[in-house]
């Protein structure tokens, strides 16, 4: 059984450029949540999709999208890149919207910006 | 402003002992408290959690305490094995927050032989 997906697992890219971030949740998981890790830091709440729809959002700029799929799966979208955008960025899928019966990690997604 | 502590950044216990694991909180509408562990070039891993109603949960070698009036929660981790060295974090669950989990920055445990 699959669980959380992430692709790609490593990404080097230069100040100014875009990047999109994939993510496949666990089967019949319909909420999909992104979140930052920066060194040294606990991961950061970015956005939750749950059938189709956003449903959360946290504090980050308008550079920051994301989006689901029929399917379930996401991609997260980063326009501009700055230095400071490096980081590990984890999604998390559930099955219901509230998380009630608990989130899985995928294991993220490197980016490094130059 | 940090809504969720963890104030050690590291933790060395050697082996066949207890661990514990420290996290303060500064928000009383808190529904929900999770540890994680997570393991390098890996995603977090769910551990044990605690609905605010509760003051303990157990779960095998792991217990989470929760002290509502301190804001403070506590994983203790009996025996210790090596294989528990990890980072771990604590994370709380907003009352209505549409589930997202606001997370502590991690203590580093290594359990010694």
């Amino acid at each position: 059984d699959a669980g959380v997906t992430q692709s790609p697992t490593h990404l080097i890219k230069t100040r100014g450029q875009h990047v999109t971030l994939r993510c496949s949740p666990i089967s019949g998981h319909k909420s999909v949540s992104w979140y930052q890790q920066v060194l040294g830091q606990g991961p950061q709440f970015i956005f939750q999709y749950y059938e189709k729809e956003e449903r959360g959002r946290g504090n980050f700029p308008d550079r920051f999208s994301a989006r689901q799929f029929p399917n379930y799966s996401s991609e997260l979208n980063v326009n501009a890149l700055l230095l400071g955008d490096s980081a590990l960025y984890l999604c998390a899928s559930s099955s219901d919207r509230g998380g009630w019966y608990g989130y899985t990690f995928g294991s993220g997604t490197r980016l490094t910006v130059v | 402003d940090q809504q969720v502590k963890q104030n050690s950044p590291s933790l060395s216990v050697q082996e066949g002992r207890i661990s514990i694991l420290n996290c303060d909180y500064t928000n009383s509408m808190f529904d929900y408290f999770l540890w994680y562990k997570k393991y390098p070039a890996e995603g977090p891993t769910f551990l044990i959690s605690i609905s605010s109603i509760k003051d303990k949960n157990e779960d095998g070698r792991f217990t989470v305490f929760l002290n509502k009036s301190a804001k403070h929660l506590s994983l203790h981790i009996v025996p210790s094995q090596p294989g528990d060295s990890a980072v771990y974090f604590c994370a709380a669950r907003g009352l209505g927050s549409q589930g997202n989990l606001i997370f502590g920055k991690g203590t580093k445990l290594s359990v010694k032989p």
